[in-house]
């Protein structure tokens, strides 16, 4: 079975330009998760969907941030338009249920470099 | 103020040795969970083990164990048998049941960085 996929793996774009990314997670998982990394700091929680309703999105930075899952299978996490501190790797994570032991599966993130 | 603090940012343990990485958690929710994920240097992160706050004994994955102190708030985690492929990001992080104010998303420290030497 096909874990979390994300895509594209980098990116680097300059201020003021924008950039989508993409999450696949695993087939059946109705939670999705939006975290980033910024360098040095700790993972933070963006976003979630259960299916394709926001459920959550109280982590999004700013208006800046637009993310959808259109149908309930892929999501995409739009950044328009990008300032330097949106630098970092972007995380997706699915799980089955939202329960306190289900385990999130986590891509392998999008590293976005905003020069 | 910190949820999830991973007071070691870094650690070296010799091959075959156990390493002991420490999480410390804070949370007024009675109902919680307790994960640790591993990001190698390829940048995905890898699920390990899961302790519940209501688990009565600690949690066993093969060789990751966890040292479940509630009274404390501690869940430090136990690599037993060092190889060199556990040099990795391990990264602690805690999910709140519904008295919590994280809503289910994952809570996470700043991570420790394994090096294990030959």
């Amino acid at each position: 079975e096909a874990g979390v996929t994300q895509f594209p793996s980098h990116s680097v774009i300059e201020k003021g330009q924008t950039v989508t990314l993409r999450c696949d997670p695993i087939s059946g998982h109705d939670n999705l998760y939006w975290y980033r990394r910024v360098m040095g700091k700790e993972i933070k929680f963006l976003l979630h969907f259960v299916k394709e309703s926001k459920q959550d999105e109280s982590g999004m930075p700013n208006n800046r941030f637009l993310a959808e899952r259109t149908g309930g299978t892929y999501s995409t996490l739009k950044v328009q338009p990008a300032e330097l501190e949106d630098s970092g790797v972007y995380f997706c994570a699915s799980s089955q249920v939202v329960a306190i032991r289900d385990t999130q599966y986590f891509g392998p993130g999008t590293r976005l470099t905003v020069l | 103020a910190q949820k999830i603090t991973q007071t070691q940012p870094g650690m070296f343990v010799q091959e075959k040795e156990a390493v002991t990485l420490d999480c410390t958690y804070d949370t007024s929710d009675p109902s919680y969970g307790l994960f640790w994920y591993k990001q190698p240097s390829s940048g995905e992160m890898i699920f390990l083990i899961y302790q519940g706050s209501y688990d009565q004994q600690n949690a066993t994955e093969g060789r990751y164990s966890l040292n479940f102190q509630k009274a404390r708030k501690s869940a430090n985690l136990v690599i037993s048998a060092s190889q060199l492929g556990d040099s990795a990001m391990y990264f602690c992080a805690m999910r709140e049941g519904p008295n919590g104010g994280s809503q289910g998303n994952l809570i996470f420290g700043k991570g420790t960085k394994l090096s294990v030497k030959p």
